[in-house]
C-alpha cells in the first residue's frame, strides 16, 4: 500500500464547475497535509497546508481533513482554465528528526473552457 | 526576489561524468531538501539537511553526495552518471523542523532537469 495515495485522472471538469481532488494516506502519525499544484515543467507551487481536522477555506480552495478516515481533499471552486495542472497531495509525519514531505503520484486536472 | 534558486536549470551529460547542482535560499529558513521526480512525475525526498547538518538521508546511491557549506545553501554532487540519474532535481526548504505549525510548510526551487545520456 501507497503511504500517499492520489487517483492520477485526468479529473475533467467544465469551467465553472467545483473539482474535487482526493488524497487518502496510510501512516495514522501524520500530522502536516498539504496541497501543491504543478504546472507542466514548473515546480510545485504550494496551495493550502492543514493540521486540524475540518474544514479550511482559502478563497476559491477548500482543504478538507478527516483523519480518523486517513482522507484529505481539495475542492476549487469556479475552477478556470488556468486551474488545469496536476494537484499534488502531500504528508508529513511527525516522528523523530523526520521533517521531509510523502507526496502522491498527483492528479492531473483539465478544467475545460 | 527568488525564494529558492537553483543552477542549473538544465544539465546534459554523459554517462560516467561527474555533475554538480546548486540550491540556495533567501528565506531565513533552518531546513533545506533535494527531491527527485522521475519521469513519472513522482516526487521523492532524497536528503534533508537542518541547520547544515544531515538529518535525513533516503535509499539513495552513495554516488550521490549532498552539502551544505551553510545554511543557506545545499549543493548536491552526482558521481558517475548512470542512465536512470535523468529525472528532475528540486531543492526545498522550510523554516525549521520544531513541528510547530508552519515550519515544515516547504518551498520548492525552480527545479534542475538532467539528462544523461
Amino acid at each position: 500500500q501507497k503511504e500517499v495515495e492520489q487517483n492520477s485522472g485526468p479529473l475533467s471538469v467544465p469551467e465553472g464547475a467545483i473539482a474535487s481532488l482526493n488524497c487518502t494516506y496510510s501512516d495514522r502519525v501524520s500530522q502536516s497535509f498539504f496541497w501543491y499544484r504543478q504546472y507542466s515543467g514548473k515546480s510545485p507551487e504550494l496551495i493550502m497546508s492543514i493540521y486540524s481536522n475540518g474544514d479550511k477555506e482559502d478563497g476559491r480552495f477548500t482543504a478538507q481533513l478527516n483523519k480518523a478516515s486517513q482522507y484529505v481533499s481539495l475542492l476549487i471552486r469556479d475552477s478556470q482554465p488556468s486551474d488545469s495542472a496536476t494537484y499534488l497531495c502531500a504528508v508529513n509525519k511527525k516522528d523523530t528528526g523526520r521533517r521531509a514531505l510523502t507526496f502522491g503520484s498527483g492528479t492531473r486536472l483539465q478544467v475545460q473552457p | 526576489d527568488t525564494a529558492v534558486s537553483q543552477t542549473p536549470k538544465y544539465l546534459v551529460t554523459q554517462m560516467g561524468n561527474d555533475k554538480s547542482i546548486k540550491c540556495e535560499q533567501n528565506l531565513g529558513h533552518d531546513t533545506m531538501y533535494w527531491y527527485k521526480q522521475d519521469s513519472k512525475k513522482f516526487l521523492k525526498i532524497m536528503f534533508s539537511y537542518n541547520n547544515k547538518e544531515l538529518i535525513i538521508n533516503e535509499t539513495v546511491p552513495n554516488r550521490f553526495s549532498p552539502k551544505s557549506p551553510d545554511k543557506a545553501h545545499l549543493n548536491l554532487h552526482i558521481n558517475s552518471l548512470e542512465l536512470g540519474d535523468s529525472a528532475v532535481y528540486f531543492c526545498a526548504s522550510s523554516p525549521g523542523t520544531s513541528g510547530a505549525r508552519g515550519t515544515d510548510t516547504q518551498y520548492f526551487g525552480p527545479g534542475t532537469r538532467l539528462t544523461v545520456l
